[in-house]
């Protein structure tokens, strides 16, 4: 069963506008989510990390997301895009040892 | 800064080859993992190993094999490559109630 949900696949979006990607998980006790950004022929770099305590979680490069537990979301957002922040995007929750991901968004930036 | 190291960044192979894809982590992690990588499909975990010489088996192990001998290192054995397993494969590793950190990854063509 899937675990991470991502619904949208590609996201265009203007250069200064900003972005809210979506991340819908499915587990029964308290998650440890994850949202990590992959740039074409790179590994993944971590952008933030929730594990407990304050829902709105701040990371690198400006980016922040909100855990929801009643919605079962963990999105993440940026007020304003820059044209580097395009890039492929995956939310990952952990269970146990295992860590689960998503299909992944793709970010387009237009000028 | 963690380092985890893939041994080759490009490998093409041939059908029924046997191929070694090796990973080595800098920061003495206890837990480390093999995914692969495909368009649309986000990761999938391929096996995982907690501690020298232990593994479990991740979502897709089939066609695959692993060995941890010693702790810094995973590696990932194809026993006779196919074609279905061209893919990018990627290594991680982290400490127990920490983010995974990832290697650059490794973009594999079996022909």
């Amino acid at each position: 069963a899937q675990s991470v949900t991502q619904p949208d696949i590609h996201i265009t979006v203007s250069e200064g506008a900003s972005l809210e990607l979506r991340c819908n998980y499915s587990y029964g006790a308290t998650p440890y989510l994850f949202w990590y950004v992959q740039s074409p022929g790179q590994g993944l770099q971590l952008l933030l990390k929730y594990f407990s305590g304050d829902t709105l979680v701040q990371g690198i490069k400006g980016f922040e997301a909100e855990f929801k537990r009643s919605q079962s979301s963990f999105n993440l957002r940026k007020p304003s895009v820059h044209w580097s922040d395009a890039a492929e995007y995956f939310c990952a929750l952990r269970r146990d040892y295992k860590l689960s991901f998503g299909a992944g968004t793709t970010v387009t930036v237009r000028a | 800064d963690v380092k985890v190291t893939q041994s080759s960044r490009y490998l093409v192979k041939r059908t029924g080859e046997k191929v070694f894809l090796e990973c080595v982590q800098d920061m003495d992690h206890e837990n480390m993992f093999w995914y692969r990588q495909d368009p649309g499909l986000g990761l999938r975990l391929i096996y995982f190993s907690y501690d020298v010489k232990m593994k479990e088996k991740g979502d897709i192990p089939e066609g695959y094999s692993v060995s941890r001998e010693k702790k810094e290192r995973f590696s990932l054995i194809l026993e006779s490559a196919s074609t279905n397993q061209t893919s990018m494969y990627l290594c991680a590793s982290r400490e127990a109630d920490t983010e995974a950190f990832f290697g650059q990854g490794t973009r594999l063509t079996v022909v």
